[in-house]
């Protein structure tokens, strides 16, 4: 497909478990984005690839929070020890460049659900 | 800190009564405003990109201008099918590290509902 491809769609996880989110860029896109999206709200800025190098991680919440582009393509964002308020819609984004060419393109996200 | 503020938070409309959405921003340097339209269940899809002030951009029933503190989302002429969440998000140059920055600031949405 052209577009960014995220899986799973959804995932419903007990509380403590870890779940892995992976995203599909759009071919040779650089860069690649991960936003975590409350009920409501606007996307709101995880963590940053440059390729394979996480150029930005200060959106990630907590330590339990990891991201990992090895290839500089795919990527995961995992979640350990879920809690209840990690909750949300995560949206993954890439775009071809980083200063022009910068339109983000948007997977349909993976909706996570905490019990 | 980026700040994006968008008014108002819900609009309904009659198909064919045109409207506004409104989107406030302060930002240390602006390297580009977004808007986005998002429906229930998918991610946000890509309409406008504006980066400078006094620029416009048309597309169909939309139109988006920029001023240097505001973007407005014009839509004449509004049918059923632009009933969906338009978000606005900012892009600085700068960080708040002072480093770089790619990142995109969104806001809250307006939840436009057109009814036929």
């Amino acid at each position: 497909g052209a577009g960014v491809s995220q899986s799973p769609r959804y995932k419903v996880a007990k509380r403590g478990q870890d779940v892995a989110l992976r995203c599909d860029p759009i071919s040779g896109h650089v860069s690649l984005f991960w936003y975590q999206q409350a009920l409501g709200q606007g996307p709101e800025f995880l963590t940053y690839f440059q390729n394979e190098a996480q150029l930005d991680k200060s959106g990630l919440p907590s330590d339990r929070f990891f991201a990992e582009r090895p290839e500089g393509s795919v990527s995961t964002l995992k979640i350990q020890r879920t809690q209840q308020e990690d909750s949300a819609v995560y949206l993954c984004a890439s775009s071809l460049g980083w200063v022009t060419k910068n339109i983000q393109y948007f997977g349909a996200g993976t909706r996570l659900s905490v019990l | 800190e980026d700040q994006v503020t968008q008014s108002p938070e819900a609009l309904r409309l009659q198909e064919g009564e045109s409207s506004s959405l409104n989107c406030s921003y302060t930002v240390s340097g602006l390297r580009g405003l977004f808007w986005y339209r998002q429906d229930p269940g998918k991610g946000p899809e890509f309409l406008f990109t504006l980066y400078s002030a006094g620029e416009e951009k048309e597309k169909e029933r939309l139109k988006a201008t920029l001023t240097k503190k505001e973007s407005f989302l014009h839509i004449t002429a509004p049918k059923p099918e632009d009933s969906a969440t338009y978000l606005c998000a900012v892009q600085a140059t700068v960080g708040e590290s002072g480093g770089s920055n790619y990142k995109l600031t969104f806001g809250k949405g307006t939840l436009l509902t057109v009814n036929p």
